[in-house]
C-alpha cells in the first residue's frame, strides 16, 4: 500500500512570498489532515477535510493560510503572504474515515523555511 | 489541546524493554489512547491504540490501567532504531480531535 505522498520536500522562501504544498493521500481514505510541526513541538492541526468538505479548520491562521480538497483526493495547503514564524515542517495525513478509530498516516512533510 | 502528560526524555539499553509513561488523568469513558513515533525527518507513525483493555502487535503493547488515567507503552526489545520522539494521544470516540502533546524523546544506548 503507497503511503502518503507530500511534495516538495524542502522549500525556501522570502518573507511575504507566496507558497503551496501538495499532499495525495492513501487510496480510499475519505480524511486527510494538514499538521504545522516547529521545530522542537508536536505536531499542530491546521485543517481536517472528510472528503471534500472542511470539518475543522479552528486552528487555520485564515488571513494568510487557505486549503482545499477539490475533489476529495488530493489536498493543497496555500500560505501567503508568507512570515518568519511560518518556517516549520508541514504535515499530511489520512485516515479511513476520521470518525471510526482508525489511526492516522502521515506523510514525511514539507520542511518550509522563510527567510 | 494536548490532554496527556509525558516525561521529556528517557534512556534504555539496547536489547532491554523500554516502558514510556503517558498520564491522562482527564481521560472520558469514550475517549481513546493512541500512541505514534516520530524519527527525525520523518512523519509520525502509528504505533498501536487502546481503549481500556492491553493491547499488543507486532511493535510494542499498550497497558492501560484499570482506572484509565495512565498508560505505559512497551518497546520488548530495544534496538537503536528505536530512538525516536514517542507521542501519547488521546482521542475521543468517533471524534475528529488528534491532538499532539510534546512527546517523550527516547535515546536507545548502544
Amino acid at each position: 500500500e503507497a503511503g502518503v505522498a507530500q511534495s516538495p520536500r524542502y522549500k525556501i522562501i522570502e518573507k511575504r512570498q507566496s507558497v503551496a504544498f501538495w499532499c495525495n493521500p492513501i487510496s480510499g481514505h475519505a480524511t486527510l489532515y494538514w499538521y504545522q510541526q516547529i521545530l522542537g513541538q508536536g505536531p499542530k492541526l491546521l485543517i481536517q477535510f472528510q472528503n471534500n468538505g472542511v470539518v475543522d479548520d479552528s486552528q487555520l491562521p485564515k488571513d494568510r493560510f487557505s486549503a482545499e480538497r477539490l475533489k476529495g483526493v488530493d489536498s493543497t495547503l496555500k500560505i501567503q503572504p508568507a512570515k518568519l514564524e511560518d518556517s516549520a515542517v508541514y504535515l499530511c495525513a489520512s485516515s479511513e474515515q476520521g470518525f471510526d478509530n482508525s489511526p492516522l498516516h502521515f506523510g514525511n512533510g514539507t520542511r518550509l523555511t522563510v527567510t | 489541546d494536548a490532554k496527556t502528560t509525558q516525561p521529556p526524555s528517557m534512556d534504555c539499553a539496547e536489547g532491554r524493554a523500554a516502558n514510556l509513561p503517558c498520564n491522562h488523568s482527564t481521560i472520558s469513558g469514550n475517549e481513546y489512547v493512541y500512541w505514534y513515533r516520530q524519527i527525525h525527518s520523518q512523519g509520525p507513525q502509528y504505533i498501536i491504540h487502546g481503549l481500556k483493555n492491553n493491547e499488543t502487535n507486532e511493535m510494542a503493547s499498550l497497558i492501560i490501567t484499570e482506572d484509565r488515567k495512565s498508560s505505559t507503552l512497551i518497546l520488548p526489545h530495544a534496538t537503536l532504531r528505536d530512538t525516536a520522539v514517542y507521542y501519547c494521544i488521546v482521542r475521543v470516540a468517533f471524534g475528529n480531535q488528534f491532538y499532539f502533546g510534546t512527546g517523550t524523546s527516547l535515546t536507545v544506548i548502544p
